[in-house]
């Protein structure tokens, strides 16, 4: 089954500590992105990822890393996190200009 | 910035209605795509239509492209109460050589039965 898995689905957290959500996809797709969801302010991009050791900011990548070391997989890194960044963050990867396939959350408190 | 801003950005209707969401981008785009979200789960991919088109359709749904005025509209016909949900417009940019794919603010529908 075609899909892109992301964990923990739920996750709290103390300012400060070091996290990483993970993300996996099966279809062989070159791009993946990161995106945090807030109310009232849509899908905001954190990172892109156009292809293996290709990477770029979107438009909200402060405080956030990634790394894209093989094809199926796109880590996003809180190296050290506030309270500002709990959010509802979705992996997406697609191929092309075709549709994009998100996993299903992760729901990210920070405290 | 967002590229994609739709409006309204709530709407409830009855069971039966039609509705209408529309999005406005600001720059050229390849595709626009509009994308549905029942609450707080993944976003799933509803339609693409080309910047060289101008209307599609797909079952109850029917989108429409103005290149000119950089904006889409999403229309839901005979709407059903299993269509609540938040809808999103998606634009894919190539500007610079960078590749852009930027999601709006959403709508939030909301179909009464």
């Amino acid at each position: 089954e075609a899909q892109v898995t992301q964990n923990p689905r739920y996750l709290i957290t103390v300012t400060g500590k070091k996290l990483t959500v993970t993300c996996s996809q099966n279809m062989n797709h070159e791009y993946m992105s990161w995106y945090r969801q807030d109310p009232g302010l849509g899908l905001r991009q954190i990172y892109y990822s156009m292809n293996v050791e290709v990477t770029d900011k979107g438009d909200v990548p402060e405080g956030y890393k990634v790394s894209r070391k093989e094809k199926r997989n796109f880590p996003l890194i809180l190296e050290s996190p506030s309270p500002n960044q709990t959010s509802l963050y979705f992996c997406a990867s697609k191929v092309g200009d075709g549709e994009a396939f998100f996993g299903q959350g992760t729901r990210l408190t920070v405290v | 910035s967002q590229q994609g801003e739709e409006d309204p950005q709530a709407l409830s209707i009855q069971e039966g209605e039609n509705a209408t969401m529309n999005c406005s981008y600001k720059t050229s785009i390849n595709n626009l795509q509009w994308y549905r979200q029942n609450s707080g789960r993944g976003l799933v991919h509803l339609i693409l239509i080309r910047s060289n088109e101008r209307e599609k359709h797909s079952g109850r749904l029917r989108v429409t492209l103005d290149t000119s005025k950089k904006s889409s509209s999403l229309l839901i016909t005979a709407s059903r109460a299993a269509d609540t949900a938040s809808y999103f417009c998606a634009t894919a940019t190539t500007t610079s050589g960078t590749y852009k794919y930027i999601f709006g603010t959403g709508t939030r529908l909301k179909v009464l039965a």
